[in-house]
């Protein structure tokens, strides 16, 4: 596509429930990281995927929380157990290609707005 | 830990004005720097980004810095206008060791340009 999008935009869900948040990267890119923004911050780091695998899980909070990226395109990152701690704006970004050598450039998604009740 | 400090956090202005907004960062072994921008409830905007051999990049009424043996980067906003008002976010591209390049952000200036 013309850009990476993001589904939901919005998504609101009770304390303990499990939700998936859909990320599709702009066409070729291998590389795709998400972000998580908490009210007033920004961004931080999560997983990074080079192609279909998870070349940096470093800054996923806990085991709560997972993402795949099965045939290289799109991602979804999956919440279990969701807490009200885990309400903050999700940012997906891809890049074409990520690997060491060249930083290229990460175009953003909209974001999906989490909001946990 | 690599930090990105961005100072002021919130700055108003006049229209017509024109204005420097600062990012420094605590490690200077990155790669390239970038500049958002984020209107509310929304996502992030790329602006400008430095590559590590540039000093600057321009586009249109924005200009931005970077001293990588400093620390700092700016970003020049010239004739600010009402539709400039938004968040502006810098992020510097940082090698995790395993070969990706994790964005560490600021925490953005809050910029108002009033009519």
């Amino acid at each position: 596509g013309a850009g990476v999008s993001q589904t939901p935009s919005n998504k609101v869900t009770e304390k303990g429930k499990y939700v998936e948040l859909r990320c599709d990267p702009i066409s070729g890119h291998t590389a795709l990281y998400w972000y998580r923004q908490s009210l007033g911050q920004g961004p931080e780091f999560l997983i990074y995927f080079q192609g279909t695998g998870a070349a940096d899980d470093s800054g996923l909070p806990n085991d709560r929380f997972f993402a795949v990226r099965p045939e290289g395109s799109v991602s979804t990152l999956k919440i279990q157990r969701t807490e009200r701690g885990d309400s903050a704006m999700y940012l997906c970004a891809s890049s074409q290609r990520g690997y060491r050598g060249a930083a290229d450039t990460q175009y953003f998604g909209p974001g999906t707005r989490l909001t946990v009740l | 830990k690599q930090e990105v400090t961005q100072i002021p956090a919130a700055l108003s202005v006049p229209e017509g004005e024109n204005l420097v907004l600062n990012c420094s960062f605590t490690d200077s072994a990155i790669y390239n720097l970038q500049w958002f921008r984020q209107d509310p409830g929304k996502g992030l905007t790329s602006l400008l980004l430095i590559q590590s051999s540039q000093r600057e990049q321009t586009s249109g009424r924005l200009n931005a810095s970077l001293d990588k043996s400093s620390g700092r980067s700016t970003l020049y906003i010239a004739a600010s206008q009402p539709g400039d008002s938004a968040t502006y976010l810098c992020a510097v591209y940082l090698s995790t060791g395993a070969g990706s390049y994790q964005l560490t952000f600021g925490k953005g200036t809050k910029l108002s340009v009033i009519p």
